[in-house]
């Protein structure tokens, strides 16, 4: 069974500009949940989609935005980039939503720069 | 808020020795579950092992084990004949047994394994 999938690795991008990234679950994962990850501030959570929901948000700015397709896809925005934005971006599939103990799988991450 | 703190950045750890490293959290939940999540440099997530609160066994994958203490909400993780493929940052991370919560993680402790 193919893992998280995340693209692209690597993305350097200039302040005010926006960036797209993508993730694709394991299949038959219905919630995805997306992670900024940070050495200052560690993994923060950003938001979850569940059947093309979001189900809970962190606490980001709006210029953080996401969205999830009927294949359960994800996709999350950063609009007018800052360069505090510079991360490790983590994706996370599960199961089952609704269990605390429905493990996560992560991607490998995009690592955006932004200068 | 649920808080978790891991109090060692860094830790190293000579081969086939034996290493602990520490996690304590802030709940007022009495059912939930712990996980140690370990991050190579490939930057993927990758979950070690898992606890139920409720359970009082400690759990144990292969050469991993945690010491699970409820009340003193403390959450170790024991790595056994330390490899030198353990080298990583491992992260703890906290997460409620009901609803859609997502997981809170720790600030991560960096493995160094010594040859």
């Amino acid at each position: 069974k193919a893992g998280v999938t995340q693209t692209p690795r690597y993305l350097i991008k200039t302040r005010g500009q926006q960036v797209t990234l993508s993730c694709s679950p394991i299949s038959g994962h219905r919630s995805v949940s997306w992670y900024q990850q940070t050495p200052g501030q560690g993994l923060q959570f950003l938001f979850e989609y569940f059947s093309e929901t979001q189900r809970n948000k962190g606490n980001f700015p709006g210029r953080f935005s996401g969205r999830q397709f009927s294949n359960s896809r994800s996709e999350m925005n950063v609009s007018t980039l800052e360069l505090g934005d510079s991360a490790l971006y983590l994706c996370a599939s599960s199961l089952n939503r609704d269990r605390g103990n429905s493990p996560l799988h992560f991607g490998n991450g995009t690592r955006l720069t932004v200068t | 808020a649920q808080t978790v703190t891991q109090s060692q950045p860094e830790m190293s750890v000579q081969e086939a020795e034996t290493v602990t490293l520490s996690c304590t959290y802030d709940t007022s939940e009495s059912d939930y579950y712990l996980f140690w999540y370990k991050q190579p440099p490939s930057r993927q997530m990758i979950l070690v092992i898992r606890q139920e609160a409720y359970k009082q066994q400690n759990a144990t994958e292969n050469r991993f084990s945690v010491n699970f203490q409820k009340a003193a909400k403390s959450f170790s993780l024991k790595i056994s004949d330390s490899q030198l493929g353990d080298a990583a940052m491992y992260f703890c991370a906290y997460r409620r047994s009901s609803g859609n919560t997502p997981l809170v993680f720790g600030k991560g402790t960096r493995l160094s394994v010594i040859a």
